[in-house]
């Protein structure tokens, strides 16, 4: 089993839709949740960054994440036809004193919006 | 404003080849990472470097050594490539080693080898 499961889509949703990204995760230390998004023959850039469980709210995006059930989301609202592109959850832990802030990542959704 | 840099964009290699990646980044972070992103396995974390003067083995280190050259370049080598090397590579940085700031990528490096 992995420790960060995401599932791949792809995702297709009509304009202006609501849409809702998922990451499932095992390792009880991890704190930091991130989402990044990514286009076509680009690198990841950063959407969303929050700290242990709750929410964060950016424009059309909203990121949550509940710890107790080791899940966390990202919703977009009102998508856009450049909203299209793959979405990337993202998490590390703590290394003790040495905070080395390695990453691991879910597999990516594929996201599609149709106008 | 350029952020990560990574340098080729593009490379095709024959099998037993060998090559060096590229990675500078001018925002002054001290804290470097090479990832490899292949279908359906999201972004796997070859080597990093928390800091300047130090290198760590990630989850696949294996046909890949490093070189934190100095605090803006950390270089990625393959020295006898394979085609299970074919794959799409990051390089990634991050500011302090204390704070907890969240990492910031260039545009990869498309590496094909036949």
């Amino acid at each position: 089993q992995k420790e960060v499961e995401q599932d791949p889509g792809p995702l297709s949703v009509p304009e202006g839709a609501i849409v809702s990204l998922n990451c499932t995760y095992s390792n009880s230390a991890f704190q930091y949740f991130m989402w990044y998004r990514q286009y076509s023959r680009k690198g990841p850039e950063l959407l969303m960054y929050t700290y242990s469980s709750g929410n964060k709210e950016d424009g059309r995006f909203t990121a949550q994440v509940d710890k107790s059930s080791k899940y966390i989301s990202l919703f977009i609202r009102d998508s856009q036809p450049s909203d299209s592109a793959t979405y990337l959850c993202a998490m590390s832990a703590r290394d003790g004193s040495s905070n080395t802030g390695k990453l691991i990542f879910g597999q990516g959704t594929t996201l599609q919006v149709k106008p | 404003n350029a952020g990560v840099t990574q340098t080729p964009k593009f490379q095709v290699l024959k099998t037993g080849q060998s090559m060096t990646l590229q990675c500078a980044q001018d925002m002054n972070h001290n804290s470097m990472y090479w990832y490899r992103q292949d279908p359906g396995m999201g972004l796997r974390l070859i080597y990093y470097s928390a800091s300047e003067g130090t290198t760590d083995k990630g989850e696949v280190p294996n046909g890949y050594n490093v070189s934190r050259l100095n605090k803006r370049e950390f270089s990625l080598r393959l020295e006898s490539a394979a085609p299970s090397q074919t794959s799409v590579y990051f390089c990634a940085s991050r500011g302090t080693v204390i704070s907890n700031q969240p990492q910031h990528f260039g545009d990869g490096t498309r590496l094909s080898i036949l």
